[in-house]
């Protein structure tokens, strides 16, 4: 079974400009979300979706984070302009409803992502 | 608020010795629990999970934890750690689908 895809892995930009991550959940799974997960840190949620609705996004700053996932899959996070604090590593993770593996969470590899 | 505490921040032990991370949370009378390791530069795996049952759970790579529900405390423990274990551990809690998740243990193996 493929596991949650990132990209890119690494992203160095300037401040004020903008960045797009993507990310394709395992197959099936209905629950998608993002955690920005800043060094020394725990992940934070940024947004969850259940299909292609979201549930919770009170933790997005929305005057530069903004997220979509269309289709219910495959899910972008963007951030537009980027502040030298939204260098962070920005993780996916993916959520089964039903089956043995119910309510886990399935984390991708992450997006590293350096403003300077 | 839901949270979920990892007093220690770092922790080093010598190879083949016993590890215990320690984790406590907040509110939830039948909290759904979990440990997971990270690695530098990768993603979050899980080791363990409780949701109900047995208070003792086995996970992968020789892990186990316990839950404590009079201590609301959910504990990381390994009686012979490898070097290969030096990483980041972070406990977490599922709310109602929404997941907290503690600051995080780095864990250094001395050989």
């Amino acid at each position: 079974e493929a596991g949650v895809a990132q990209s890119p892995r690494y992203k160095i930009i300037e401040k004020r400009q903008s960045v797009a991550f993507w990310c394709n959940p395992i197959s099936g799974h209905a629950t998608l979300y993002w955690y920005q997960q800043i060094l020394g840190q725990g992940p934070k949620l940024l947004i969850q979706f259940q299909n292609n609705g979201v549930v919770d996004d009170s933790q997005l700053p929305k005057d530069r984070f903004s997220a979509e996932r269309l289709k219910g899959v495959d899910s972008t996070l963007k951030i537009q302009p980027a502040k030298l604090e939204d260098s962070a590593v920005y993780l996916c993770a993916s959520s089964p409803r039903t089956g043995r593996k119910a309510g886990e969470l399935f984390f991708g590899e992450g997006s590293r992502l350096t403003v300077l | 608020a839901q949270s979920v505490t990892q007093p220690d921040i770092h922790i080093t032990v010598s190879e083949g010795a016993s590890l215990e991370l320690r984790c406590n949370y907040s509110y939830g009378a039948t909290p759904y629990l979990f440990w997971y390791v990270q690695s530098p530069g990768q993603g979050l795996q899980l080791l363990l999970k409780y949701f109900s049952g047995d208070t003792l759970v086995q996970g992968i790579k020789g892990f186990e934890a316990e839950f404590k529900r009079s201590q609301s405390s959910f504990n990381l423990r390994k009686p012979s750690v490898h070097w290969s274990d030096a990483a980041e551990y972070f406990c977490a809690k599922r709310n109602f689908n929404k997941f907290y998740f503690g600051s995080g243990t780095k864990l250094n193996v001395k050989p």
